[in-house]
């Protein structure tokens, strides 16, 4: 257990809709950082947020957006939902930024129909 | 832009034997951190081993170990004593030292089979 929590484990969910992905980062971490894991793009790092600022950002769709609130805690937002973004999505923690380990919550497994 | 390449998709290794994953990256900065993760079926991302590219020793963690060769740009993992739990999709990944531009690349990944 890394410590790092997502919510929900399972998410189903049709085309058009919009879904939020939650993440309580480990106590005392600042970072947060959303990844998303799918068959065809592999493993790819969308954002990052730093003690509630955003400080990087990958290839991160304009249909998604995040934020971190003042107790740390994460939310992903996607919006108008296609088949392609199907995939699991996972949060990371860190204490801080640079050379600091991350660790990976369980994920968010995201199906649209 | 930095890019990393797991050149092996699959590989298997007999229980108690000795297996290698490659990896290689490309970065035009000097400092920065290399990472394996491994991820088993129940997708869970763990941290297998780190490496920090300013220390000439290689980084070993119980049966786990790399070879970093910081001029060929190469990071392979050696897994020793090969056990069945180490069956699992193995991550190659990279991380800029820079503050201002902290997010890990991964490449491809390799899936390792243990075979009995």
């Amino acid at each position: 257990d890394s410590g790092v929590t997502q919510t929900p484990k399972h998410l189903i969910t049709a085309t058009g809709q919009r879904v939020t992905l939650r993440c309580s980062p480990r106590s005392g971490d600042l970072s947060v950082y959303w990844y998303q894991q799918s068959l065809d793009q592999g493993l790819q790092f969308l954002i990052q947020y730093y003690n509630g600022e955003e400080r990087a950002k990958g290839n991160i769709l304009e249909r998604f957006s995040a934020q971190q609130f003042p107790d740390l805690h994460s939310e992903l937002n996607l919006s108008s939902l296609e088949l392609g973004d199907s995939a699991l999505y996972f949060c990371a923690s860190s204490v801080g930024q640079g050379e600091y380990e991350q660790y990976f919550g369980p994920g968010t497994r995201l199906t649209v129909t | 832009a930095q890019t990393v390449t797991q050149s092996q998709p699959e590989m298997s290794v007999q229980e108690a034997e000795t297996v290698t994953l490659s990896c290689t990256y490309d970065t035009s900065e000097s400092d920065y951190y290399l990472f394996w993760y491994k991820q088993p079926p129940s997708r869970q991302m763990i941290l297998v081993i780190r490496q920090e590219a300013y220390k000439q020793q290689n980084a070993t963690e119980n049966r786990f170990s790399v070879n970093f060769q910081k001029a060929a740009k190469s990071f392979s993992l050696k897994i020793s004593d090969s056990q069945l739990g180490d069956a699992a999709m193995y991550f190659c990944a990279y991380r800029s030292a820079m503050a201002s531009y902290d997010k890990v690349i991964f490449g491809p990944g390799t899936s390792l089979s243990v075979i009995p």
